[in-house]
């Protein structure tokens, strides 16, 4: 069964410096895709990244970059330069991609930034 | 990417009831899924809406609970049916249109039990 771990309730960082917000997840799927989302105290769920499993190269987007350690079923997001608009709650989610397509969530962390 | 629209936004309701929560989407999708966020808390699926056929449950979710339809792929609804205080949650409705591709979310609908 598939399982997406995030060990960090709660993040500090401080405003201009990069972050590290942490995933492990487990599948016996050879085929798969990890995202990470934000969601602000808003609510709203705002897709950041996209690796999938075959992806030979780490993931970037912007200031988002996906760390991703295949053997050591990892997919850490870094985010750089980090901004006080980046306080909310990150989740990490895998989908398989031949177990009809359900994604699942991790418990997810909470990003605070200081000025 | 998609646009949805979930409806209603947030509901106050009574014990013993239930209450449909419709998913309207602007563009025909595959994947189709409703989702349930508890306070403080993250994302829990509970089921994959099917077109044309029963929804797909997820351990811990049953049909008479939370009954879902899916007549075509563009809508969907979820009823939560007898409800209960420990139904509080905000209900996500949710799409995705590749296996390679992210999911979009509605805005959810924010349900209290009183």
């Amino acid at each position: 069964a598939q399982k997406i771990t995030q060990t960090q309730p709660g993040m500090f960082v401080q405003e201009k410096e990069a972050v590290t917000l942490d995933c492990t997840y487990d599948t016996s799927d050879p085929s798969y895709g990890l995202f990470w989302y934000k969601q602000p105290s808003s609510g709203e769920m705002i897709f950041l990244i996209y690796q999938g499993s075959y992806d030979q190269q780490n993931a970037t987007e912007g200031r988002y970059s996906l760390n991703f350690q295949k053997a050591r079923k990892s997919a850490n997001l870094v985010i750089s330069a980090s901004q006080l608009g980046d306080s909310a709650m990150y989740f990490c989610a895998m989908r398989e991609i031949t177990g009809g397509f359900k994604t699942i969530f991790g418990a997810g962390t909470r990003l605070f930034v200081k000025a | 990417s998609a646009v949805i629209s979930q409806k209603p936004s947030r509901d106050i309701c009574q014990r013993g009831t239930s209450l449909t929560i419709q998913c309207q989407v602007d563009s025909q999708v595959t994947m189709m899924f409703w989702y349930r966020q508890q306070p403080g808390q993250s994302l829990t699926l509970i089921a994959t809406a099917n077109q044309g056929s029963e929804a797909t449950y997820e351990s811990g979710f049953v049909i008479d609970k939370f009954p879902i339809s899916r007549p075509n792929l563009t809508f969907s609804t979820l009823t939560v049916s007898n409800m209960s205080p420990e139904d509080s949650s905000i209900y996500l409705c949710s799409v995705a249109t590749g296996g390679d591709q992210p999911q979009h979310f509605g805005d959810g609908t924010r349900l209290s039990i009183l």
